[in-house]
């Protein structure tokens, strides 16, 4: 168990809709950090944030977008969805300091089927 | 893209070691070796990491190579938990941008 938990472990949505996904990170932890993987494929970087703010982005549209809160636990929200937005959404966590990144821990992640 | 290269499958024995390679070829000189396991319908789970010097955890091993081009992920005795896609991963932990880029890694086929 990484202590990082993901709701809801399921959902089903229509295209053209909008979807919310929730991530806690583990207790000390800073960053919470959001990939999308893609049925057989490694999962790849949606974006970063550090104390309440986006630190990097990977190569995903506008209507990706996140949060994070001052209990630092984070939301991914995704606009106007697409087919190709079914996936497996998996946060993870992690301590950043002056010294650098630490090893992040996954959740075990939201299953979202677009219909 | 990923800055590593794995087999894309593995099959070993039950009880048996698995030596599990990757090669990163441009790997800079800050660049942490880190490796991370996903079993079936769960998140990565963080295996092992290190820097230049062979490292042991109570998971697994990691030998580098000495110029730092290759590694191996060494489980001592496989069991069928082990069954996994197992990804080799380089990361500047330095670097407070870093992002993890994950490649297809390998699967891991444990034969019982």
């Amino acid at each position: 168990e990484t202590g990082v938990t993901q709701s809801p472990t399921h959902l089903i949505k229509t295209r053209g809709q909008q979807v919310t996904l929730r991530c806690s990170s583990q207790s000390g932890h800073n960053t919470v950090s959001w990939y999308q993987q893609a049925l057989g494929q490694g999962p790849q970087f949606i974006f970063q944030y550090y104390r309440e703010e986006e630190n990097g982005r990977g190569n995903f549209p506008p209507r990706f977008s996140g949060l994070q809160f001052p209990n630092y636990s984070s939301e991914l929200n995704v606009n106007a969805l697409e087919l190709d937005d079914s996936a497996l959404y998996l946060c993870a966590s992690s301590l950043l300091t002056s010294g650098g990144q630490e090893t992040q821990y996954f959740g075990p992640g939201t299953r979202l089927l677009v219909l | 893209d990923a800055k590593t290269t794995q087999p894309n499958s593995m099959e070993s024995n039950e009880e048996e070691p698995v030596h599990l390679p990757c090669n990163h070829s441009t790997i800079s000189g800050t660049d942490y070796i880190h490796w991370y396991r996903q079993l079936p319908s769960q998140g990565p789970e963080y295996v092992i990491h290190g820097l230049t010097s062979n490292v042991n955890n109570r998971m697994a091993s990691l030998a580098i190579a000495e110029d730092r081009k290759s590694s191996t992920l060494i489980l001592h005795r496989a069991t069928l938990r082990d069954a996994a896609v197992y990804y080799c991963i380089l990361r500047d932990l330095m670097n407070r941008d870093d992002k993890i880029i994950f490649g297809k890694g390998t699967r891991l086929h444990i034969l019982p």
